[in-house]
């Protein structure tokens, strides 16, 4: 089973700084097999990034993805109210797991 | 538009079964995989496993082979996932979640989400 590692735990910023969360993969994800969601207190996940680097439809361009091999980067510039959540990566290359997520809170 | 709605809350005592539903609508039934993803309360996302709602076929977590089965019925667009010899440590929110078709590689980030299904074993 391939293995996400996410950091930090939590991440404590102001609305307007830019946010890097981190994904580790405990093997190599040739294809960029990755993606990150979004997870609002009580809602469902949200599909953000996919394919490592690729917005989903109706996201802002505020998000961003990068990364390749073991490691992938989730970048939110200059952090909306709205943003605040926890982040979650997510490999598809061999069966499916997901990282133990990052929370980002208002500092 | 594309949805995926799931049925309500369920109680079970430990041993019993649960059978939660997905009822999709918007796309065709058959086109995407849907998979079935659980968080236990303050957790994060466990993956269960998959079905094919065309062929029927399914693949499970390991955490899950024995214990689990998905089955669909096309005729009203449905997808089950039933979770069987329940623990106190099963109560979770479950969600379905379609596969995506956004790349053109065999397999795929989920794209849509189910508003997810609270199960609690207790006695």
């Amino acid at each position: 089973e391939i293995v996400l590692t996410q950091s930090p735990g939590t991440l404590s910023l102001s609305t307007g700084e830019r946010a890097t969360l981190s994904c580790r993969a405990s093997e190599t994800l040739s294809g960029s097999y990755i993606a990150w969601y979004q997870q609002r207190p009580g809602q469902a996940p949200r599909l953000l990034i996919y394919a490592a680097s690729t917005r989903a439809a109706g996201i802002p361009d505020r998000f961003s993805g990068s990364g390749s091999g073991t490691d992938f980067t989730l970048t939110i510039e200059r952090m909306e109210p709205e943003d605040f959540a926890v982040y979650y990566c997510h490999q598809y290359r061999t069966s499916r797991s997901f990282g133990q997520g990052t929370k980002v809170e208002i500092k | 538009q594309v949805q995926l709605v799931q049925s309500g809350a369920d109680m079970k005592n430990p041993g019993a079964s649960v059978k939660v539903s997905c009822e999709t609508s918007g796309y065709t039934f058959k086109g995407n995989y849907i998979h079935w993803v659980r968080q236990a309360p303050g957790q994060g996302l466990e993956w269960m496993g998959w079905i094919n709602p065309n062929s029927g076929g399914t693949n499970f977590a390991q955490n899950f082979q024995g214990r689990v089965s998905m089955t669909r019925d096309p005729s009203i667009s449905t997808v089950y996932m039933e979770l069987r010899n329940l623990r106190y440590d099963d109560t979770a929110i479950y969600y379905c979640a379609r596969e995506g078709r956004l790349t053109v590689t065999d397999r795929d980030a989920f794209d849509i989400w189910g508003q997810g299904t609270l199960v609690t074993v207790s006695s």
